[in-house]
């Protein structure tokens, strides 16, 4: 069964600052998609970023880019220049191609310090 | 705005109550779907629509039940609610398999 690990329950990072949130996965799939989403206290996700497995390069979005290590089954979010507004929780989640079900990670919380 | 709008927002119920949320989207996508968010757990599908006509369980279905009404509309019902189900509730609706989910703002569900 695929499943999705997110090993920082908590992540702090000054206003500004670059900040990496990990997520690994385990499946023995070769094609599926894996995301990032963000959810801020007004409760809403919101889709910050996606990777097609097929993809070797790295999907970037503005301040968000990730780091897909596919071998290593990695998928980390690097966030630059973080402002006040990116403090959240984020969750990592992946899906196989041809299904319609997403396997959530548990979520890492982001405090951004001014 | 487009997008998915869910109601209520809020509720309590006492055990035992029943109740239906109510999930509607505008962007004419054909797959619906209702998560659960739990503290420490991450979401967990409850059920699914791939596709208007067609319900399939998730990995938490018991003591649910769906109704897709039309293409718009995916409700979840609570036919005897329990505090294991407290709990805050997303709908979601996607087009494009792969593309990403478009989430509803959550229902924020308390039995008691």
């Amino acid at each position: 069964a695929q499943t999705v690990t997110q090993s920082q329950p908590e992540m702090s990072v000054q206003e500004a600052e670059t900040v990496t949130l990990s997520c690994t996965y385990d499946t023995s799939e070769s094609d599926y998609y894996l995301f990032w989403y963000k959810q801020p206290p007004s409760r809403q996700m919101i889709l910050v970023i996606r990777q097609e497995a097929y993809k070797q390069q790295n999907a970037t979005e503005n301040r968000f880019s990730v780091n897909f290590q596919k071998a290593a089954k990695s998928f980390s979010l690097k966030i630059s220049d973080s402002q006040l507004g990116d403090a959240a929780m984020y969750f990592c989640a992946y899906r196989r191609v041809g299904t319609y079900k997403y396997i959530f990670g548990t979520g890492t919380r982001l405090k951004v310090l001014a | 705005n487009a997008g998915v709008t869910q109601t209520p927002k809020f509720q309590v119920l006492k055990t035992g109550q029943s109740m239906t949320l109510q999930c509607a989207q505008d962007m004419n996508h054909n797959s619906m779907y209702w998560y659960r968010q739990d503290p420490g757990m991450g979401l967990r599908l409850i059920y699914y629509s791939a596709s208007e006509g067609t319900t399939d369980k998730g990995e938490v279905p018991n003591g649910y039940n769906v109704s897709r009404l039309n293409k718009r509309e995916f409700s979840l019902r609570l036919e005897s609610a329990a505090p294991s189900q407290t709990s805050v509730y997303f709908c979601a609706s996607s087009e494009i398999q792969g593309y990403g989910y478009t989430f509803g703002s959550g229902t924020r569900l308390t039995v008691v």
